[in-house]
């Protein structure tokens, strides 16, 4: 089955620096890899997700990277503020492209992202 | 926007009890996932349903059943509880179309005595 392992486990950065969140998967059937932030008490919420056919997606503050030869995908978050810090799982999955499919998600172990004002 | 709904939110039981986890998905939402997080753990597969039918299997005890129903809720029946059940339980769902990108809802947190 698929492995995906995650780094760092956590991760300590200035209100207004950059933060990276890398992970690796070993499957070279998945084709779906979705991030996801959990702040305590609460369901992960879906934040950015990527498909093996693009190398890169960005969304305001958030990017997300595809190496799909290396299989590893990296979250970017830039100009990171106080309500940033939460709890972030990358996941993969083999997706299906048309007529549904519901693949369940390996998640990596986390990363405890702190924003230090 | 609506979300992923989920009940009780909170539910203890007993060693050996029976427990019925229920879940409301995104209307028009079509697949439904459960999923086990353990204290500082990542969320585990356990099992999913499209159209109704079971899609993918992950780590689901034979303890456990699930099904899902002709208006696309899901229940999780849970029984011969353990105390390593104690855990949060994730719904999550998606649309056809939109293959796996899988919205959760906030939970339920079983203890388990």
């Amino acid at each position: 089955g698929e492995n995906v392992e995650q780094h760092p486990s956590t991760l300590s950065v200035q209100e207004g620096d950059s933060a990276v969140i890398k992970c690796t998967y070993s499957d070279s059937a998945s084709n779906y890899f979705p991030w996801y932030k959990q702040e305590l008490g609460k369901g992960p919420q879906l934040i950015i997700d990527i498909r093996s056919n693009v190398g890169e997606k960005k969304d305001q503050r958030i990017a997300v990277t595809l190496n799909k030869t290396a299989k590893h995908f990296s979250l970017h978050i830039t100009e990171t503020q106080p309500e940033d810090s939460a709890v972030y799982f990358c996941a993969a999955a083999q997706g299906v492209y048309s007529g549904g499919g519901a693949d369940g998600l390996t998640f990596g172990k986390g990363t405890h992202l702190i924003i230090q004002p | 926007a609506a979300g992923v709904i989920q009940s009780p939110r909170h539910l203890i039981k007993e060693k050996r009890e029976t427990a019925t986890l229920k879940c409301y998905p995104i209307p028009r939402h079509d697949t439904v996932y459960w999923y086990q997080q353990g204290p500082g753990q990542d969320p585990q597969f356990l099992i999913s349903f499209y159209e109704k039918m079971q899609s993918d299997k992950g780590s689901i005890p034979d303890r456990f059943s699930a099904q899902q129903f002709s208006d696309y809720h899901s229940e999780l029946n849970m029984s011969s509880l353990e105390l390593g059940d104690s855990a949060l339980y994730f719904c999550a769902s998606s649309e056809e179309g939109v293959v796996n990108e899988q919205y959760f809802g906030p939970g339920t947190r079983l203890t388990v005595t």
